[in-house]
Formats: C-alpha cells, sequence, structure tokens
C-alpha cells in the first residue's frame, strides 16, 4: 500500500515569509508525529496527534510554529515569519500501534 | 532526564560484522526500536525489541537486555550499502519515542 507522503518535497523561502508544510499518513494510521533534522543531527521532536487532537505539543520551538490535522488523516505544519534557523528537513511519520513509519521529508531553505 | 547513548561513527570493512550499542535511561520502558537512515533520505524501520534476547532478521539482529538498559545491533556480511546511520530509539511510559543521536555507520572495501 502507499506509504507516508510530504509535499512539496523542497522548499525554498525567503526570510519572514509563511510556509505550509503537508503530511499524508499511511491509510488508517491514527497517530502522526512532526520532527525536524537539521544537516548532520538527529531528530527533533515537534508534535504528535493522535486522531486529531494534539496531546504533545512540547517539541514545538517557538509560537512561529504550529500544526493541524484534519479528518483523522492530513496533517499541515505551518511555520510563520519564517528565519534562518528553521533551514532544515521536516519529518513526518504515522503508526497504527508503536512502529512509526516515516515519508520522505520536505527539505526546507530560508534564504 | 532522558538519555540514549550510541557512538556517533564507526567504521568497518566490507563482509566483516559490526556491533553497534545502545544504552539508554528513560522514564520506563514499552520497547526499542532500530532505524536505518541513509544520507539524504528519511529513517526506515530495522528492528523492535520489548523482551530480552536476540531477534534476528537476515543479516542484522538486535539484542535487549532490559535489566542492563543496553542493546544492540549487529549486521553481518557487511554490504557497502549498508553504509548509513543507525538510530536507537526507546518508547518510554507514555509511549512517546526517544530518539537517539544516531551512529553512522563507514564500510570500506
Amino acid at each position: 500500500g502507499a506509504g507516508v507522503s510530504q509535499s512539496p518535497s523542497n522548499k525554498v523561502t525567503e526570510k519572514g515569509k509563511d510556509v505550509e508544510l503537508r503530511c499524508d499518513p499511511i491509510s488508517g494510521h491514527t497517530a502522526l508525529y512532526w520532527y525536524r533534522q537539521s544537516l548532520g543531527q538527529g531528530l527533533e521532536f515537534l508534535i504528535y496527534f493522535q486522531g486529531n487532537s494534539a496531546p504533545d505539543k512540547s517539541g514545538l520551538p517557538s509560537d512561529r510554529f504550529s500544526a493541524e490535522r484534519t479528518g483523522g488523516s492530513v496533517s499541515t505544519l505551518t511555520i510563520q515569519r519564517t528565519q534562518q534557523e528553521d533551514s532544515a528537513v521536516y519529518l513526518c511519520a504515522s503508526s497504527l500501534r508503536n512502529t512509526q513509519y516515516f515519508g520522505p521529508g520536505t527539505r526546507l531553505t530560508v534564504l | 532526564g532522558q538519555n540514549i547513548d550510541q557512538p556517533t561513527e564507526m567504521t568497518a570493512t566490507e563482509g566483516a560484522i559490526v556491533q553497534i550499542n545502545c544504552t539508554y535511561q528513560t522514564s520506563g520502558f514499552n520497547g526499542l526500536f532500530w532505524y536505518q537512515q541513509h544520507a539524504g533520505e528519511a529513517p526506515t524501520f530495522l528492528s523492535y525489541n520489548v523482551l530480552d534476547g536476540l531477534e534476528e532478521k537476515g543479516r542484522f539482529s538486535s539484542f535487549l537486555s532490559r535489566s542492563k538498559g543496553y542493546s544492540y545491533l549487529l549486521l553481518k556480511e557487511l554490504q557497502m550499502k549498508d553504509s548509513a546511520s543507525y538510530l536507537c530509539a526507546v518508547l518510554d511510559s507514555n509511549y512517546q519515542l526517544i530518539w537517539g543521536a544516531g551512529t553512522k555507520l563507514i564500510i570500506k572495501p
């Protein structure tokens, strides 16, 4: 079956602009996760959804970051007023039980 | 706090065997995962251990000792395509996944 998909695959934006990143999880997966990974670094947890609710928002680095999930499926991560330090690969993962399956990521570059 | 430790980098020779260790201190334990991540790609699931002992899956095996807070990933008959980062992650008592920083494995011919 289809895996996790993310769009766009690459996004180049100017400092101060807003960006929206999209994640389509595996059909039927109830949990959805967003991570950030800078070059050569480990995974940084951002936010987790169980269904449409986000019980854990502790990883969001600032109030410029927000995420929503509608219909228990698609999720959007929004970064407002982007800064150069936001440049990274943003990974989405979904799971039914414990094993997380990752999408290909969105590479965000803020100039 | 919660902590996952694994070596930053390891080097091994094609055809050989390598063991990547992972130690953890977490709030509770509900299983340990190993993922493989090739450069520029997303992590892919390799193994999940929740009980003590060795789980074998082809050339890859994963071992867990809950009393020691320790796991290892064993890769046999190394191939050049095994060059990647290997991530250890633990599911804590809240079923949150705590990630290690990853071990970069370099395979030399």
